[in-house]
């Protein structure tokens, strides 16, 4: 059973276009939300992280939305640009241990 | 600084055949994670280690993975006897002792494994 839904699969932007990926999730326990993109070739590494005390977090182009109730969360890159292009995977962990539970990831392809 | 390394970067056997597979940590790091991927799925959790000490390998598939972590420095990943449903990149990460917050875990690159 996955635990963490994440859509779409793959996703192509124009050039300064707004990129959306979606998360959801079912373990209710879970209490951090990062959010890690990877390149070609290099591990994960941590993009943006949000708890569900807040509905949103911003940094630079990039935002968390986060609806607790609704038990989602997304990614919103603004302005998107062709260095944004990587595989980008949403996870969650809970309070009771350190395991990343991942999503399945997206495929994010900028084109000018 | 150095980030987390693993060795090797890729590696092709057969089935029946074992693979070690090694991971260096970031200096200092008393955490340290294993996952994996297979192709188009999640990257699922393995294990974690905190020093020398196995806190949590609920994420072991079965009895052919064994995994140390010598001295509380570099772990290894052995798969013995390796099956074709091993295949898949495994990644290792580490992060800082925990302080009762989450801790950012900086990821290695990852090691392909194929089995055929």
């Amino acid at each position: 059973q996955q635990q963490v839904k994440q859509s779409p699969q793959s996703l192509i932007v124009q050039k300064g276009g707004i990129s959306i990926i979606n998360c959801a999730y079912e373990n209710t326990a879970f209490d951090y939300f990062p959010w890690y993109q990877q390149f070609p070739g290099k591990g994960p590494a941590l993009l943006i992280a949000i708890r569900p005390d807040v509905s949103e977090k911003k940094e630079g182009r990039f935002t968390i939305s986060f609806n607790k109730s609704a038990k989602q969360f997304s990614l919103h890159i603004m302005d998107s640009q062709p260095g944004d292009s990587a595989t980008y995977f949403c996870a969650a962990t809970s309070p009771f241990s350190d395991k990343l539970t991942f999503g399945t990831g997206t495929r994010l392809t900028i084109i000018p | 600084e150095a980030g987390v390394t693993q060795f090797p970067s890729h590696s092709v056997i057969e089935k029946g055949q074992t693979v070690t597979l090694r991971c260096d940590p970031i200096s200092g790091h008393d955490n340290l994670y294993w996952y994996r991927r297979v192709m188009g799925k999640e990257i699922k959790f393995l294990l974690h280690f905190v020093k020398e000490s196995k806190q949590d390998e609920s994420g072991m598939p079965n009895n052919r993975f064994l995994a140390e972590r010598t001295g509380g420095t570099y772990s290894t990943l052995k798969v013995q006897p390796a099956e074709l449903e091993d295949s898949g990149v495994y990644f290792c990460a580490s992060s800082q002792a925990a302080s009762g917050v989450p801790n950012e875990q900086f990821f290695g690159p990852g090691t392909r494994l194929t089995v055929l």
